[in-house]
């Protein structure tokens, strides 16, 4: 079965600093990567996501990614954050096969201060 | 885009009692729904996969039949739980994938279900 590493738990962080949350997936032949952010009492949002083609993945916000196969990684990048990026991110995967479910990391809080 | 509404946002009822949670996918079909339970600063984790006109496949551990998943149409599916206790307080949240074309899951808001 797919599962995901998230390697923090938190995160500090100030403001305009870069960020980096790390994930780790479990190998297989296709995977499917996600990273979402859920903000208090509410939903999910989609980051953005890794399917196939080039392996930086740019997605809302100002975040990116990078897919790295040999380390079987997926981190999660911002070169400058905002108070308002204080939340959860999950990291997510789907071996693509129709009707699997996404699978989430433990999550990572991040907090940015002044 | 595509969007899945998910209904109530939050409840409240009493020990005992049964809650349905609905959530609908408004744009688009869905062959394939599931259904997460999140505790507090915890993630989400499965806890089955409803496929419209059949039977839910629920994760190890979910109890079927406290927990009655319905995907009566290519469009809703229902999460009813049964008897409801204190320690079912959670929050709910579905996600479903479409029929054809595209690859992606969509999330609804969650339910915050409060058992008293």
């Amino acid at each position: 079965a797919q599962s995901v590493t998230q390697l923090d738990s938190q995160v500090p962080v100030f403001e305009e600093a870069p960020v980096e949350l790390r994930c780790n997936y479990s190998s297989s032949v296709s995977v499917y990567l996600f990273w979402y952010v859920q903000y208090p009492n509410q939903g999910l949002q989609l980051l953005l996501k890794y399917l196939s083609g080039s392996t930086l993945v740019k997605g809302i916000n100002g975040f990116e990614a990078e897919f790295n196969k040999s380390q079987t990684s997926f981190h999660l990048r911002k070169p400058s954050v905002h108070i308002s990026d204080t939340a959860e991110y999950y990291c997510a995967v789907s071996d693509g096969q129709a009707g699997t479910a996404l699978i989430f990391g433990k999550g990572t809080t991040l907090s940015v201060s002044s | 885009g595509a969007v899945v509404s998910q209904h109530p946002s939050r409840v409240i009822c009493k020990s005992g009692t049964s809650v349905k949670i609905e959530c609908r996918s408004l744009d688009f079909q869905a062959t394939t729904m599931f259904w997460y339970r999140q505790f507090p600063k915890q993630s989400l984790m499965l806890m089955a996969t409803s496929n419209e006109g059949s039977k839910a496949t629920y994760e190890q551990g979910v109890e079927k039949d406290k927990f009655l998943i319905n995907h009566a149409s290519l469009t809703l599916s229902t999460l009813t739980v049964t008897s409801a206790h204190p320690e079912d307080s959670s929050f709910y949240i579905c996600s479903a994938s479409p029929v054809q074309g595209g690859y992606g899951y969509t999330f609804g808001s969650g339910t915050r279900l409060t058992v008293v």
